[in-house]
């Protein structure tokens, strides 16, 4: 089945405590980024890769870091949490030609203390 | 800037037609999308419009695009509670090659029985 899989779902941390959310997906997806989805504000674009190594600033891009080593995979990075990074954040795919096609993964709430 | 404008919730009844609208910046928007969010999932592409198209019907699914006023709206035919969600619009802007979509806060549709 085509799917992008986030982990972990829901997480509640501590300020200044290092963690990673991965996503990874099958379909050979080129292009893969990360939004954060907060109440009154839609979703922003946090990181964004066109292919494997090739990585790229969004809109909020500030406190978080993303790496693009394999094709399938693009993990989100919060080398020290603050409280305003407390969010919904999906992680989605697509086809380079097909951009605005996105396959969304189901989420991972964060919460930070 | 970029932007993209929802009024942020509609309640209808279960049969009626329920239209959500939409207001874009970029006049130099390749496509337009509406994206579904389901509670406790993450965003799934329902349609989306060519720019120089005006109209574009899926089954139960109409968008209009008035680009002139650049104005898109999601017209679901005899809703359905399962129609019940988040509806998101998203313009990809003729200025970026990056991929990336401006997103709507969300229209929040009630279907009530």
């Amino acid at each position: 089945e085509a799917q992008v899989t986030q982990n972990p779902r829901y997480l509640i941390t501590v300020t200044g405590k290092k963690l990673t959310v991965t996503c990874s997906q099958n379909m050979n997806h080129e292009y893969m980024s990360w939004y954060r989805q907060d109440p009154g504000l839609g979703l922003r674009q946090i990181y964004y890769s066109m292919n494997v190594e090739v990585t790229d600033k969004g809109d909020v891009p500030e406190g978080y870091k993303v790496s693009r080593k394999e094709k399938r995979n693009f993990p989100l990075i919060l080398e020290s949490p603050s409280p305003n990074q407390t969010s919904l954040y999906f992680c989605a795919s697509s086809f380079t030609g097909r951009a605005g096609e996105l396959f969304f993964g189901e989420g991972s709430r964060l919460t930070v203390l | 800037g970029e932007d993209v404008e929802q009024s942020l919730f509609l309640s209808v009844r279960e049969g009626d037609s329920s239209v959500i609208n939409c207001t874009y910046t970029d006049s130099s928007s390749t496509y337009l999308y509406w994206y579904k969010q389901e509670p406790g999932a993450g965003l799934q592409l329902l349609t989306y419009i060519f720019s120089n198209m005006d109209m574009k019907q899926d089954q139960r699914l109409t968008v209009l695009l008035n680009k002139k006023d650049k104005h898109l709206s999601l017209r679901i035919a005899d809703t359905q509670t399962g129609d019940s969600a988040i509806y998101f619009c998203a313009e990809s802007p003729g200025s970026s090659n990056t991929g990336k979509l401006i997103f709507g806060q969300g229209t929040t549709l009630q279907v009530k029985p």
